[in-house]
């Protein structure tokens, strides 16, 4: 079955370690992104990529960072800079055309 | 940065009647629009896109598009409870050049049993 999977589901970590996000997809799309989402706030865009070795910051990227090494994998490490960490993060990706996203079940990372 | 408007809700309707989520949008050069469902604690999916003026219809869903007006609405019909949900609203960034899509805030819909 072809689709983006994200892991882990949920994760806790303590304030001041980096944690890294998984996200996985074999639909062969080359652009991907990282979203971030909180309570009674839309989907708000921390990096995406749209071809291998190559990413862009989003609207809020202080504190993150990714890597494209391959096309099928997009992590994303929440380092400890990012000051309120806890939230669930959507990885999505973009099959070039048309525009639509599909998003993986996203993984909910809680801070402590 | 263009922007995505939708009522937050929560936006309340009785089991069969016609839910109307309405969205409107900043960016006049818009040219395609998407509602995503996004049930709690779960990830947004894709239930409708559109891209030209007009209604288009896939089953209980419709979607309505005026550009001129800048707005764009989805209408369920028949709600049913399981039909209760976040929807969220979605617009790409013109001129990013990378697929980037605008996102609404999304309403809550209850469909009441």
């Amino acid at each position: 079955d072809g689709g983006i999977t994200q892991s882990p589901k949920y994760l806790f970590r303590k304030e001041g370690q980096n944690v890294t996000l998984s996200c996985e997809q074999n639909l062969n799309h080359d652009a991907m992104y990282w979203y971030r989402q909180d309570p009674g706030q839309g989907l708000r865009l921390i990096y995406y990529s749209q071809i291998v070795n190559d990413f862009q910051k989003g609207d809020i990227a202080e504190g993150y960072s990714v890597s494209r090494e391959k096309k099928e994998s997009f992590p994303l490490t929440v380092t400890s800079a990012q000051k309120n960490p806890t939230a669930f993060y959507l990885c999505a990706s973009h099959p070039g055309t048309e525009d639509e996203q599909y998003f993986g079940p996203g993984t909910r990372l809680t801070v402590t | 940065q263009k922007e995505v408007e939708q009522n937050s809700g929560p936006l309340s309707v009785p089991e069969g009647a016609i839910a109307s989520l309405n969205c409107t949008y900043s960016d006049r050069v818009s040219q395609s629009f998407f509602w995503y469902r996004q049930y709690s604690g779960k990830s947004p999916e894709l239930i409708m896109s559109i891209y030209s003026n007009g209604d288009k219809e896939d089953g209980r869903f419709t979607a309505q598009l005026n550009k001129a007006s800048q707005y764009v609405s989805l209408l369920i019909r028949d709600s049913q409870p399981s039909d209760s949900a976040t929807y969220l609203c979605a617009a790409p960034r013109t001129g990013a050049g990378s697929y980037q899509l605008t996102f609404g805030k999304g309403t809550k819909l209850s469909v009441i049993p």
